[in-house]
């Protein structure tokens, strides 16, 4: 069985100022793994998708992530957030090979930028 | 204009009715899901479907029915409605292959039964 993990329920940070969000998943291979966005009373939104190759890659409105198959982790970045970036994010993993294509969420990180 | 769409959008039902729930997708995705989201869970898969005639029962699937009668249209019936199941409800799209894995959601439903 796959599990993900957020660690942080709940951000705040400055506009302007960097953001991390942490992931950390659990799968005994190696997994797609994807950073959705759900904005306030919207659905869910695809910022960017790993299935292989460079562990860093290119998002949506610049954020990155990097995946780590040592640390089982797939990180996301912001350089400099701005005050519309306020939302909450999902960590998604989705097994290869899995019937139905069925993804796993972690539990999200709301992120509330302070102007 | 948006792919997946949900109606309705919002709904409150009493204890003990019956819920429709309808979704519409013009990806032509054979892959549909039904997801419901609660704080502190995340999304919880409720049933999925490979295609037109077919459902299958996801992670959470007791007290659901879902009903797939073509490509574009998914519903999620709720036959005995009860409080528990008050929740907001996603429904997506996608389609899996070779490095292909990704989902597309509706805006969601939120449901409240009294």
């Amino acid at each position: 069985a796959q599990s993900v993990t957020q660690p942080d329920a709940r951000v705040t940070v400055s506009e302007g100022a960097s953001l991390q969000l942490r992931c950390k998943y659990s799968y005994s291979g190696t997994p797609y793994l994807f950073w959705y966005v759900q904005y306030p009373r919207q659905g869910l939104q695809l910022l960017l998708k790993y299935y292989s190759g460079d562990p860093v890659v290119q998002g949506v409105n610049g954020f990155e992530a990097e995946f780590s198959k040592s640390n089982s982790s797939f990180h996301l970045r912001k350089a400099s957030v701005h005050w519309s970036d306020s939302a909450v994010y999902f960590c998604v993993l989705s097994a290869r090979n899995s019937a139905g294509n069925k993804l796993t969420f972690g539990i999200g990180t709301r992120v509330l930028v302070r102007p | 204009e948006a792919a997946v769409t949900q109606s309705p959008r919002n709904k409150v039902a009493v204890t003990g009715g019956k819920v429709t729930l309808s979704c519409n997708q013009t990806n032509n995705h054979n892959n549909m899901y039904w997801y419901r989201q609660d704080t502190g869970h995340g999304l919880r898969l409720i049933h999925y479907s490979y295609g037109a005639g077919s459902t299958e029962k996801g992670d959470i699937p007791d007290g659901y029915k879902a009903s797939r009668p073509s490509q574009e249209n998914f519903s999620l019936i709720l036959e005995l409605a009860t409080p528990s199941q008050t929740s907001v409800y996603f429904c997506a799209s996608g389609d899996w292959g070779g490095d292909y894995a990704e989902q597309f959601f509706g805006p969601g439903t939120r449901l409240t039964v009294l």
